[in-house]
């Protein structure tokens, strides 16, 4: 069982809805990244939190450290925001040493 | 600034021959990290290096895999000989030193054996 759990797995949402997408974890963790991986392969780090909620334009982030959950908000959905959302979690081990969710495959139709 | 920067993007091989890949972290970067995703599966932790010094290869999957960092600058990952497990999307990442810090990554390289 992977230590990091995304849910969903697949979403497909309109344009101009609110997505949310969580991820949960078994492990103690020092922080929290989201990351954004569009069609084509690269990836875009969002958030690095350890605590509390980040929001950065449309996209907000919050982590709950007692619950080992974190979540990913996007309002206002757009079709630009197709994409794979990854969640990845550091636990104290060697820098860079992270452990990833399977991700979150969104698709935000017109 | 040109950010971290992979190559090749794509390379197809056939099983038994060697391939290169290669990452040029961004400038002054001094962490500099390799990840690969198999097919199917999540992304997967490598090795950490710290300038030219490999600070962590727990995740190498096995001797056919070598990392390097001469001079602390690009990094490049051979595999020797490829197998058709091997196939899969390799990133790599870099951050700045001094606690930790946000990575950022590469395009990838997708790499496929047949």
């Amino acid at each position: 069982k992977n230590e990091v759990e995304q849910s969903p797995q697949n979403l497909t949402a309109q344009e101009g809805e609110f997505i949310t997408i969580n991820c949960s974890y078994s492990v103690g963790i020092s922080a929290l990244h989201w990351l954004q991986q569009h069609p084509g392969g690269g990836i875009v780090s969002l958030f690095m939190l350890s605590s509390g909620k980040k929001k950065h334009g449309r996209l907000i982030a919050t982590i709950n450290i007692q619950e080992k959950h974190s979540s990913l908000h996007i309002t206002a959905s757009h079709p630009r925001d197709s994409a794979v959302y990854i969640c990845a979690v550091y636990y104290g081990g060697s820098q860079g040493n992270l452990i990833f969710g399977k991700g979150t495959k969104l698709s935000v139709k017109p | 600034e040109a950010g971290v920067t992979q190559f090749p993007s794509h390379s197809v091989i056939e099983k038994g021959q060697t391939v290169t890949l290669r990452c040029d972290p961004i400038s002054g970067h001094d962490n500099l990290y390799w990840y690969r995703r198999v097919m199917g599966k999540e992304i997967k932790f490598l090795l950490h290096f710290v300038k030219e010094s490999k600070q962590d290869e727990s995740g190498m999957p096995n001797n056919r895999f070598l990392a390097e960092r001469t001079g602390g600058t690009y990094s490049t990952l051979k595999v020797q000989p490829a197998e058709l497990e091997d196939s899969g999307v390799y990133f790599c990442a870099s951050s700045l030193a001094g606690g930790y810090t946000e990575a950022f990554f590469g395009q990838g390289t997708r790499l496929t054996v047949v």
